[in-house]
C-alpha cells in the first residue's frame, strides 16, 4: 500500500514561516491535496492539485511537489494556523491515501 | 451552500454492523461532477478513507476494508449511506461524509472539498 510520511509536529514563531513536508514514493507524479484540520472540527481543504487554492484560503498558504516529497508552506504564520496538517493523493492500489498528519504549533 | 450531514447510532455493539447516514443539503447529489465518500478518524489519530459513490451508483473502497463496506445512495432523497460490518473496537473513530469532484477525466481521483461535521461512533459492548 502506499504510504505518504509527514513530521509529527512542526514548530514556528509569529510571523515566520512554517514548511510541512509530505513525502512518498515518486510523489512527484502524483496530484497532492493539503487540509487544515482544528480541534473538533472537520478537515477544510487548503490547497489541491499540489498548489492550487480554494476560495477563502488565504494567499499565505502554498504548495509545491516534486520528487518524493511534496511540501505545503505557510508564510506570515499567525495564532489561527494552529492545526493539524493533512496531505493526500490518490493511488492506483491504494486508493485515496492521507498522509500521517503534522500538528502546527506557534510559539 | 453545500451542506452535509451524518447521522445515526452513536453505539455499536462489537461484532454488529455500522451504520450511516449522510443528509445533503443545499445541493444535489445527482450530478456528473461529483462522488460522495466517507472518511473515518480514530481519536487522535489520522484520517482514513473508507469508500466513495457516484450518484449512478458506481462504487469504489479502500482495498483494506472492501470485504466490510457497502457505500450506497438514493439520489431522490439526496441521501448515501454506509454501512461496516462485523465491526470491532478498532473501528471506533469519528466518521465524516465528503463530497469530492471528479478529475478532467471524469474520474473521482481528487480531494475532499466539503465535509460533513463528523459523527463519533463508539464500538463497545
Amino acid at each position: 500500500s502506499y504510504v505518504l510520511t509527514q513530521p509529527p509536529s512542526v514548530s514556528v514563531a509569529p510571523g515566520k514561516t512554517a514548511r510541512i513536508t509530505c513525502g512518498g514514493n515518486n510523489i512527484g507524479i502524483k496530484n497532492v491535496h493539503w487540509y487544515q484540520q482544528k480541534p473538533g472540527q472537520a478537515p477544510v481543504l487548503v490547497i489541491y492539485y499540489d498548489s492550487d487554492r480554494p476560495s477563502g484560503i488565504p494567499e499565505r498558504f502554498s504548495g509545491s511537489n516534486s520528487g518524493n516529497t511534496a511540501s505545503l508552506t505557510i508564510i506570515r504564520v499567525e495564532a489561527g494556523d494552529e492545526a493539524d496538517y493533512f496531505c493526500q493523493v490518490w493511488d492506483s492500489s491504494s486508493g485515496h491515501v492521507f498522509g500521517t498528519g503534522t500538528k502546527v504549533t506557534v510559539l | 451552500q453545500l451542506q452535509l450531514q451524518e447521522s445515526g447510532p452513536g453505539l455499536v455493539k462489537p461484532s454488529e454492523t455500522l451504520s450511516l447516514t449522510c443528509t445533503v443539503s443545499g445541493g444535489f447529489i445527482s450530478s456528473s461532477s461529483f462522488y460522495w465518500g466517507w472518511v473515518r478518524q480514530p481519536p487522535g489519530k489520522g484520517l482514513e478513507w473508507i469508500g466513495s459513490i457516484s450518484y449512478s451508483g458506481n462504487t469504489y473502497y479502500n482495498p483494506s476494508l472492501k470485504s466490510r463496506v457497502t457505500v450506497s445512495v438514493v439520489p431522490s432523497q439526496n441521501l448515501f449511506f454506509l454501512k461496516l460490518t462485523s465491526v470491532t473496537a478498532a473501528d471506533t473513530a469519528v466518521y465524516y461524509c465528503a463530497r469530492h469532484p471528479v478529475d478532467m477525466a471524469a474520474r473521482p481521483y481528487g480531494w475532499f472539498d466539503t465535509w460533513g461535521q463528523g459523527t463519533l461512533v463508539t464500538v463497545a459492548s
